[in-house]
C-alpha cells in the first residue's frame, strides 16, 4: 500500500458509544495529522505529533484522545461525543520541522473518516 | 492571526474554458503555499506547492503564482474538464520558531464544477 489510509471509511456511533479512527501512513514521514473538517467550515487541525510526541493540541476537548504508537501509526479515540462532532476526520503526515534541510513540510492526506454521531 | 480567503466560493464554467481561481491571505510571512483538490466526500490530494521565493510552479494543465508582497496566489486551470470539477483549497504555511514547527492555515475552498 502507498500514501495514507484511513479506517473505516464510515462511522456511525451514539453519544454513548466508544470507538476508533485509525490512519497508516506508508511514506516513511515522521509528522501525522488529525484534522476535522465540518461543512462550510475551514479545514480545522486538532492534533499534531512528530516522532510520536505530541506537539499540538489545538484546544481539542477531552472526548477526542490521540494515540501515536509509532510513526507510521495515528489513532484517534471518540468516547461520549456529541452530534456537533459529525464532520469528516482527515489524517495526514508530512516530514516533521519544516524549513530545515529543504523540507517543504508538504501535507499528504488520507480520505477522511465520515463520523455521524446520533 | 493569519486568514485565507478563496474567491469565488462556487464557480461553474462551460468544458474547455480557461478558468482562475483565487486565494489571499493576511500575513505575507509565509514559508510556502499549497493548492489541494477535495472530491465530495474523499480527502485532499495535493496539486501544487509554492515556496515563498518561487513566483510559480505548474503541473500540466494547472499553473499555480504566488505575489508573497500582496498575499495573493491564483490558480489558473486551462482547458477545464468536467473531470476537473472539485473542490479547490488553498493553504499558507508558516514557520512557527517558538515550535520549531509549522503552521499551516487553510481557505474555505472554491467549489469548481465544469459542465460537459
Amino acid at each position: 500500500e502507498t500514501g495514507v489510509t484511513q479506517t473505516p471509511r464510515h462511522l456511525v456511533m451514539g453519544m454513548t458509544n466508544k470507538k476508533s479512527l485509525k490512519c497508516e501512513q506508508h511514506l516513511g514521514h515522521n509528522a501525522m495529522y488529525w484534522y476535522k473538517q465540518s461543512a462550510k467550515k475551514p479545514l480545522e487541525l486538532m492534533f499534531v505529533y512528530n516522532f510520536k510526541e505530541q506537539t499540538e493540541n489545538n484546544s481539542v476537548p477531552s472526548r477526542f484522545s490521540p494515540e501515536c504508537p509509532n510513526s507510521s501509526h495515528l489513532f484517534l479515540h471518540l468516547h461520549t461525543l456529541q452530534p456537533e462532532d459529525s464532520a469528516l476526520y482527515l489524517c495526514a503526515s508530512s516530514q516533521p520541522n519544516a524549513g530545515t534541510s529543504g523540507n517543504t513540510g508538504e501535507l499528504f492526506f488520507g480520505e477522511g473518516s465520515r463520523l455521524t454521531v446520533l | 492571526k493569519q486568514e485565507v480567503t478563496q474567491i469565488p466560493a462556487a464557480l461553474s464554467v462551460p468544458e474547455g474554458e480557461n478558468l482562475v481561481l483565487n486565494c489571499s491571505f493576511t500575513d505575507s510571512a509565509i514559508y510556502n503555499l499549497q493548492w489541494f483538490r477535495q472530491d465530495p466526500g474523499k480527502g485532499l490530494t495535493s496539486l501544487l506547492l509554492i515556496q515563498s521565493s518561487q513566483r510559480e510552479q505548474t503541473s500540466g494543465r494547472l499553473n499555480a503564482s504566488l505575489d508573497k508582497s500582496s498575499g495573493r496566489s491564483t490558480l489558473y486551470i486551462a482547458a477545464s474538464q468536467p473531470g476537473d470539477s472539485a473542490t479547490y483549497l488553498c493553504a499558507v504555511r508558516r514557520l512557527e520558531e517558538e515550535t520549531s514547527g509549522s503552521r499551516l492555515t487553510f481557505g474555505e475552498g472554491t467549489q469548481l464544477t465544469v459542465n460537459p
